[in-house]
């Protein structure tokens, strides 16, 4: 399987604070994206980077992509209230995403 | 900002029933999928359609599910009989371009099944 795991399963921060979580996959990609889930709503796109990238930034967020360790990362930098959500990674090959299990972050006033 | 919409947003049935599952893709998007979650576990492929054809679909995807686009909006998703494992959020993607560009995502349907 190519899915993607994120780690950690749950991160709980102070408002302010960066939040950092990884995903390591098995198999070959053409890209990998990250999606932020609020409970029990859709699925909101962030980012994606391609498999010739090393790094992305929009906004607070930078994701980093290392194809020989099969692994990417995301930054949430200076973390507001509103940023609680489960966040995904998933990746793409053979026209289909794969996702992880995801990591929970909570956000603390 | 275009975004994919999906109806309705709860439905609820009978084990045995059929439900579709309706949702209009972005316009100028030519891939279609829908995904599948159940609660507190991971989101699922289920398939991807484009140019009226699928174009892959998983395991879980059997005789019981399929897909259509009826006219030049619509995407949906048929099960013919449902049971009570199909309980779970159903999305519809969308994508302009097949596997190589970001899948925008509908808010999903919860279907219930009793």
């Amino acid at each position: 399987s190519q899915q993607g795991e994120e780690d950690p399963q749950a991160l709980s921060i102070q408002e302010g604070e960066n939040a950092t979580m990884n995903c390591s996959y098995k198999t070959s990609i053409n890209n990998l994206q990250w999606y932020r889930q609020n409970s029990g709503r859709g699925l909101v796109h962030l980012i994606l980077i391609r498999s010739n990238e090393r790094e992305k930034h929009s906004g607070r967020l930078r994701v980093t992509l290392d194809t020989s360790k099969k692994s990417s990362s995301l930054l949430i930098t200076a973390s507001r209230a509103a940023d609680t959500a489960s966040y995904f990674c998933a990746t793409d090959r053979d026209y289909k995403l794969s996702f992880g299990a995801g990591t929970t972050v909570t956000v603390r006033a | 900002e275009p975004e994919v919409t999906q109806t309705p947003s709860h439905q609820v049935t009978q084990m045995g029933q059929e439900v579709i599952l309706r949702c209009v893709p972005i316009s100028n998007h030519l891939y279609f999928y829908w995904y599948r979650q159940i609660l507190g576990q991971k989101v699922e492929f289920l398939v991807s359609f484009y140019n009226n054809e699928i174009s892959e679909k998983s395991e879980i995807f059997d005789d019981q599910f399929s897909v259509e686009r009826p006219d030049g909006s619509n995407f949906t998703l048929k099960i013919r009989s449902t049971k009570l494992e199909d309980s779970a959020m159903y999305f519809c993607a969308s994508s302009e371009v097949l596997g190589r560009n970001e899948q925008f995502f509908g808010p999903g349907t919860r279907l219930t099944v009793l």
